[in-house]
């Protein structure tokens, strides 16, 4: 298993601004991966962070609006920018740690964000 | 392409009694897995169980097992002795081959009433 720790855990910002959210992992893994869950959803999967190269962004989401970065094997983060009401949601980090079908992925205690 | 069925938007069961949590999935992945996660209010998602497409016994982990119906394509979590600590909402999800990417249902929300 995996230890997750994020930045912050909650918080509330004004529209336009940006907010950077940190994931810390306790190990060293093989993928990183943020997640966006908006109120009473599911999770919908932004991109996936790669360790020396850019992410790999889904459907629907792009690096202007959402960049990441992941400098080493245990640590990644998020910048959700010019934020809108419509980004309020629970950003939640995410680990494998071999690959695989078989392999569980671990989530962080997420970040709620609330934007005015 | 992978999809992840759960069809019971919500649930409610008597605290102590034992209630299942339907999903079923869609993959022409020959090898997968099947992951079941809690998440309560605080917004933490908390792995539960796994169940891989080729292990022949459904797996168990405590209070939790999977119902795993292989020719059915379906993974129902069961809880017994349900406990009021359990109210929350629960996630099935399947992982395939194709590394890294998860799918997830939309989710049931568990209600357990003292």
């Amino acid at each position: 298993s995996a230890v997750i720790s994020q930045k912050p855990s909650r918080d509330i910002c004004q529209r336009g601004t940006s907010l950077t959210i940190q994931c810390q992992v306790d190990s060293q893994v093989t993928m990183m991966f943020w997640y966006r869950q908006q109120p009473g959803q599911s999770l919908t999967l932004i991109a996936t962070a790669n360790q020396g190269s850019e992410a790999t962004y889904e459907s629907g989401f792009v690096i202007d609006k959402f960049p990441i970065s992941r400098p080493n094997l245990t640590f990644s983060t998020l910048t959700v920018s010019n934020m809108s009401p419509e980004d309020s949601s629970i950003y939640l980090c995410s680990v494998e740690t071999r690959g695989g079908p078989s392999d569980t992925q671990y989530f962080g205690p997420g970040t709620r964000l609330t934007v005015l | 392409a992978q999809k992840i069925t759960q069809t019971q938007p919500g649930m409610f069961v008597q605290e102590k009694e034992a209630v299942t949590l339907d999903c079923t999935y869609d993959t022409s992945d020959p090898s997968y897995g099947l992951f079941w996660y809690k998440q309560p209010s605080s917004g933490e998602m908390i792995f539960l169980i796994y169940q891989g497409s080729y292990d022949q016994q459904n797996a168990t982990e405590g209070r939790y097992s999977l119902n795993f119906q292989k020719a059915r394509k379906s993974a129902n979590l069961v809880i017994s002795a349900s406990q009021l600590g359990d109210s929350a909402m629960y996630f099935c999800a399947m992982r395939g081959s194709n590394a890294g990417k998860s799918t997830f249902g939309d989710g049931t929300t568990l209600t357990v009433k003292p």
